[in-house]
């Protein structure tokens, strides 16, 4: 079936990076716009970016911006978030979803990233 | 950037009854070349990831039962539960996919 599955999260201190991996499986990767949208503890959903297929677009919320940069490799079906100059307010658990035009209808399970010192 | 605002912030029903959850966006959603109003919900049970509801404002997505419903357009959403059972418990979010950034409510917190 439809599967998307993270990795690459953990704790890290304040200034820090880390990257984010999404591994599709049961889906044509290539042909879909990709997304990250974070929750953190106990607050709602946020966008953080998105990707075209074929990589000609990408999309930042302002709060990542110049810092995230989002990636895929569609031969290899996954998809990447490296998060650089890592914030205490970035802590939040990142899905990697599916986007479709009418909503983002397959999720990962989700990777915690902390950032604390 | 448009605003979605939910309400109420959370709600308490009995089981049998009707649940209503109300979204409104900051500015209109609906795509007059498509006639389609981009407005998601999403059902959050505890330690799960989001679930697509309905997409299109009013369209049940893949395996959603149909006691839930959505209505609305524009800039004013209803999520309607008919008949409200104990695994329906969860938060509901909704979201505009008109423009960039695609903004969600702040969600509500449904309970029995």
């Amino acid at each position: 079936q439809e599967q998307l599955v993270e990795s690459g999260g953990g704790l890290v201190k304040p200034g820090g990076s880390l990257r984010l991996s999404c591994a599709a499986s049961g889906m044509p990767f290539r042909d879909y716009y990709m997304t990250w949208i974070r929750q953190a503890p106990g607050k709602g959903l946020e966008w953080v970016s998105h990707i075209s297929d074929g990589s000609t677009a990408s999309y930042y919320a302002d709060s990542v911006k110049g810092r995230f940069t989002i990636s895929r490799d569609d031969a290899k079906k996954s998809l990447h978030l490296q998060m650089n100059r890592l914030k205490v307010e970035d802590t939040a658990v990142y899905y990697c979803v599916r986007w479709r035009p009418f909503g983002m209808d397959v999720w990962g399970q989700g990777a915690t990233v902390t950032v604390s010192s | 950037d448009i605003v979605m605002t939910q309400s109420p912030d959370s709600l308490a029903v009995s089981l049998g009854e009707r649940a209503t959850i109300k979204c409104k966006s900051s500015q209109s959603v609906l795509s007059s070349s498509q006639n389609k109003n981009y407005l998601t919900w999403y059902q959050q049970k505890p330690g799960q990831p989001p679930k697509l509801l309905i997409y299109w404002a009013s369209t049940r997505g893949s395996g959603v039962p149909d006691r839930f419903s959505g209505s609305g357009s524009g800039t004013d959403f209803t999520l309607t539960i008919s008949s409200l059972q104990a695994e329906d418990v969860a938060v509901y979010y909704c979201q505009q996919h008109f423009s960039n950034p695609r903004t969600f409510g702040q969600g509500t917190k449904l309970e029995i």
